[in-house]
């Protein structure tokens, strides 16, 4: 069974730069048929997309958050990673790691989601 | 404000059926296929629909999906209180750079 697992600080000071890692177990990540995203939820609101990377390298992202936004992948440890720069209270939320696959056009398995607090 | 509109809530009695909605525009939903997100309290969300009327293998088929135009339809029968969650709708954008976006949820509650 695919199972995703966020890891990373859970309180980060404004303006500094927020880092989480997803590690895959169950499953590989370097499968063409799969995106790896990162989805948040800030406290009592809903969802929203930051973004996604392939195994290659390719990545996609929420114009919304302009260019603070870095994805990583690291295949030989199963792993991806997000970076978000700048941080303000604004991106205090549950962050989830999720597999989108393509042919389902979806994402499928998430993780069980890590709140990160931006405060000083 | 979230790009997809859905209903804040919804609700309904065991046994009963409920649908809700969401609706969307030409540079999502009327170019691409529909998700739904079951959201139970304290958990990650869940597929529950993908291409705008598919179950992933375990979801009843009391759940179902529909999709006409720019607006999408999820339709439970046979209300369940473990039914009780919030549900999201989703779909790719084609403007800008192409980003996904969700419906800003449905709580449903079971009377």
């Amino acid at each position: 069974q695919l199972q995703l697992q966020e890891s990373g600080p859970g309180l980060v000071k404004p303006s500094e730069t927020l880092s989480l890692t997803c590690t895959v177990s169950g499953g590989i990540i370097t499968a063409s048929t799969y995106y790896w995203g990162w989805i948040r939820q800030p406290p009592g609101k809903g969802l929203e997309w930051i973004g996604s990377i392939s195994y290659s390298g390719s990545t996609h992202h929420n114009p919304s958050l302009n260019s603070r936004v870095t994805l990583s992948v690291d295949t030989s440890k199963n792993q991806f990673s997000l970076k978000l720069t700048s941080t303000t209270a604004a991106d205090t939320a549950v962050y989830y790691c999720a597999r989108h696959y393509t042919a389902y056009e979806a994402f499928d398995y998430w993780g069980q989601g890590t709140l990160v607090t931006v405060s000083s | 404000q979230s790009v997809l509109t859905q209903p804040p809530s919804a609700s309904g009695t065991p046994g009963q059926s409920v649908s809700i909605s969401c609706s969307g525009s030409s540079s999502n939903i009327g170019l691409y296929t529909v998700n739904w997100y079951q959201q139970l309290p304290g958990t990650a969300p869940k597929l529950l629909i993908y291409s705008n009327d598919q179950r992933p293998w375990g979801v009843p088929d009391r759940f179902s999906g529909s999709k006409s135009g720019t607006s999408a339809s999820l339709a439970i029968s046979g209300l369940q209180s473990e039914d009780e969650a919030d549900y999201y709708c989703a779909a790719w954008d084609d403007s800008l750079t192409g980003h996904w976006v969700f419906g800003g949820g449905t709580k449903l509650t079971v009377l």
